[in-house]
């Protein structure tokens, strides 16, 4: 069955200190990776996805990078961490699902524990 | 632009009843839409999908509805419970190639014993 890891849980940082979350799948190849950000009583914003090795794109300007070193692990980092970098962080993948007989993309996204990043 | 919404305000309810919660969307025509339930400090985690050329689904003492010419979703949760509190987030595919999906801003769900 898949799996998916994601840490730290939780993590506190000085403002422009670097960042390096990580994310590993299992049981799966050629995953889609999704990072999103929540902030407290919002929903999901969708940071960066990438539907293969190297392939990285961006949804918002912002001060983080994204990168897929491995097909199955998905980094997020930064050079410098801002305040308003805190927030929730989620890692998610998925694929796509080919029905017997007919092809439906279900596309449902299966999320990691998350990690609490607080930058102060 | 596509745009999601659903009710910002934490639905109470009690213990037995059946929760109703809304996913309302603009300016789109998905193929389907999904929900998820997250509890609090987690990630969300998938419950149903409905196709717009399905009008009900059901998993248990979940049901969704989905009208395509009301642009909405219903999401019931039938003899509800207190392990059924959480925040319920609906989501629409914005790209099939990349899976990429819309989430709208979830409802709380509160149910008292």
């Amino acid at each position: 069955s898949q799996t998916i890891h994601q840490w730290p849980a939780t993590l506190v940082q000085p403002v422009g200190s670097p960042l390096s979350l990580e994310c590993t799948v299992e049981g799966t190849s050629n995953p889609n990776l999704y990072w999103y950000r929540q902030a407290a009583g919002r929903g999901l914003q969708l940071l960066f996805y990438s539907v293969g090795i190297g392939q990285i794109s961006s949804e918002v300007p912002q001060n983080l990078s994204a990168s897929r070193p491995q097909d199955r692990q998905f980094i997020l980092s930064s050079k410098k961490l801002l305040l308003s970098d805190s927030g929730f962080y989620l890692c998610a993948w998925s694929t796509y699902y080919s029905g017997s007989k007919t092809r439906v993309a279900k596309n449902i996204q299966y999320f990691g524990a998350g990690t609490r990043l607080s930058v102060l | 632009s596509q745009k999601i919404e659903q009710n910002s305000e934490a639905l109470n309810i009690q213990e037995g009843k059946t929760a109703t919660l809304t996913c309302n969307y603009t300016n789109y025509s998905p193929a389907y839409l999904q929900w998820y339930r997250q509890d609090p400090g987690r990630g969300p985690v998938f419950l149903l999908l409905i196709r717009e050329n399905e009008k009900e689904k059901r998993k248990e003492r979940l049901k969704v509805t989905f009208d395509t010419t009301l642009k909405q979703s219903l999401f019931h949760i039938t003899a509800s419970q207190p392990a059924d509190s959480a925040t319920y987030l609906c989501a629409l595919i914005r790209s099939s190639n990349t899976g990429k999906l819309i989430f709208g801003q979830g409802t709380t769900l509160q149910v008292k014993p």
